[in-house]
């Protein structure tokens, strides 16, 4: 069964990059069917979709957010990481990483990591 | 993008009584190439990650009770609990998958 873990700082300056790592387990990366996705919401708040990306390297970004964020995969290590630039308060959010198998909803996700940003 | 707009924002509703939720896409989410809704539905309980409970606009998950049902096609959807239980207390999102990824507003349960 797969299962997903975020790992990262819980506090990042503002204006600095906010840098968080998912690793996968029950699971290989690598497997051609899966995506493998980053979602965050703030707090009280509702669910945002950041970024997606295939083993193979092909990435999807919210466009939105996309001028800030790399996703990124290490097939080595079974991970694949997330990099938001410039963050600013409203930054401040749940981070949720996730899977998804060929066009299928997220499912499942990792139980988040809460990145505050703050001076 | 494709706005995803959830209605109403809360509902209290009886234990063993039905709770609806209705959720509208600012345009279709169905794909004419194989007539499937890219439109899933999820459950947030306080402190857990969403869980997947329906996709495919009424597909339901394997494990997820049958007393919850989805329905609806192209831009309008409906969650439908069919019997409250205390454990549906949740926020419950619907997100449309046919381009990009977006999600709704959210929907708090509560019990009347």
């Amino acid at each position: 069964q797969l299962q997903l873990q975020e790992s990262g700082p819980g506090l990042v300056k503002p204006s600095e990059t906010l840098s968080l790592t998912c690793t996968v387990s029950g699971g290989s990366i690598s497997s051609g069917r899966y995506y493998w996705g980053w979602i965050r919401q703030p707090p009280g708040k509702g669910l945002e979709w950041i970024a997606t990306i295939h083993y193979s390297g092909t990435t999807y970004y919210n466009p939105s957010l996309k001028s800030r964020v790399t996703i990124s995969v290490d097939t080595s290590k079974n991970q694949f990481s997330l990099k938001l630039s410039s963050v600013t308060a409203a930054d401040t959010a749940v981070y949720y990483c996730a899977s998804a198998i060929d066009n299928t909803p997220f499912d499942p996700w990792g139980q988040g990591t809460l990145v505050r940003v703050s001076s | 993008d494709i706005v995803m707009t959830q209605s109403p924002d809360s509902l209290a509703v009886s234990l063993g009584e039905r709770a609806t939720i209705n959720c509208k896409s600012s345009q279709s989410v169905l794909y004419s190439s194989n007539n499937k809704n890219y439109l899933a539905w999820y459950q947030q309980t306080p402190g857990q990650p969403p869980k997947l409970l329906i996709y495919w606009a009424s597909t339901r998950e394997s494990r997820v009770p049958d007393r919850f049902s989805g329905s609806g096609s192209g831009t309008d959807f409906t969650l439908t609990i069919s019997s409250l239980q205390a454990e549906d207390v949740a926020v419950y999102y619907c997100q449309q998958y046919y381009s990009s990824l977006t999600f709704g507003g959210g929907t708090k349960v509560e019990i009347k």
